[in-house]
């Protein structure tokens, strides 16, 4: 079964450091997905694209966080700088996006901790 | 907007028995899809089982059924015949226009 590439697995780095997230999705999957996830707690999500557009990133810190997914299929997630509170899994997703009931399909996560 | 409530921070269960868990939502919207994940130790979350919000019947998938009542806004997953191997966070989930919103999620912890 197809799956959603993530990485690297983990990552470690040092407050004020940039740290990039690489992803690709289900080939086909129009819709791609950055969920935050603190140890304990649900997903959340940074950025919605549907396709190479964005849709919704209303809970991205503009300020220090970056996405793109330029040609519609592999996308980046980017911090810059790191804080400590930016420790957490990062989890990528896709979706087909067409017809109810659609899952979301998710990569292994990337675990990131800021020190 | 969209919230999901699992109020079950932790749950036990005997292997081999049958365990609920809990999950209200709140929404506005008449058109909504409902979902459970399993997130094992390891970190990946693996879909369980979709419910849609004009499904006339339970929605149901091997050892998992979703609970639907929909006038008191509950999608509970019940797990029948519980397995070691089903201990992990679980996580409730609702969809509208391709936006999944999640809840704080339950572990689950099956004994032998």
């Amino acid at each position: 079964e197809a799956e959603v590439a993530q990485s690297p697995r983990y990552k470690i780095t040092e407050k004020s450091q940039a740290v990039a997230f690489w992803c690709d999705p289900i080939s086909g999957h129009a819709t791609l997905y950055w969920y935050r996830q603190i140890l304990g707690q649900g997903p959340e999500l940074l950025v919605q694209f549907q396709d190479e557009s964005v849709v919704d990133d209303s809970q991205l810190p503009k300020d220090r966080f970056s996405a793109e997914r330029l040609k519609g299929v592999d996308s980046t997630l980017k911090i810059q700088p790191a804080e400590l509170g930016d420790s957490a899994m990062y989890l990528c997703a896709s979706s087909t996006g067409q017809g109810a009931g659609s899952p979301l399909h998710f990569g292994n996560g990337t675990r990131l901790t800021v020190t | 907007a969209q919230k999901i409530t699992q109020t079950q921070p932790g749950m036990f269960v005997q292997e081999k028995e049958a365990v609920t868990l809990d999950c209200t939502y709140d929404t506005s919207d008449p058109s909504y899809g409902l979902f459970w994940y399993k997130q094992p130790s390891s970190g990946e979350m693996i879909f369980l089982i979709y419910q849609g919000s004009y499904d006339q019947q339970n929605a149901t998938e091997g050892r998992y059924s979703l609970n639907f009542q929909k006038a008191r806004k509950s999608a509970n997953l019940v797990i029948s015949a519980s397995q070691l191997g089903d201990s992990a966070m679980y996580f409730c989930a609702i969809e509208n226009f391709n936006k999944f919103y999640f809840g704080s999620g339950t572990k689950l912890n099956v004994k032998p």
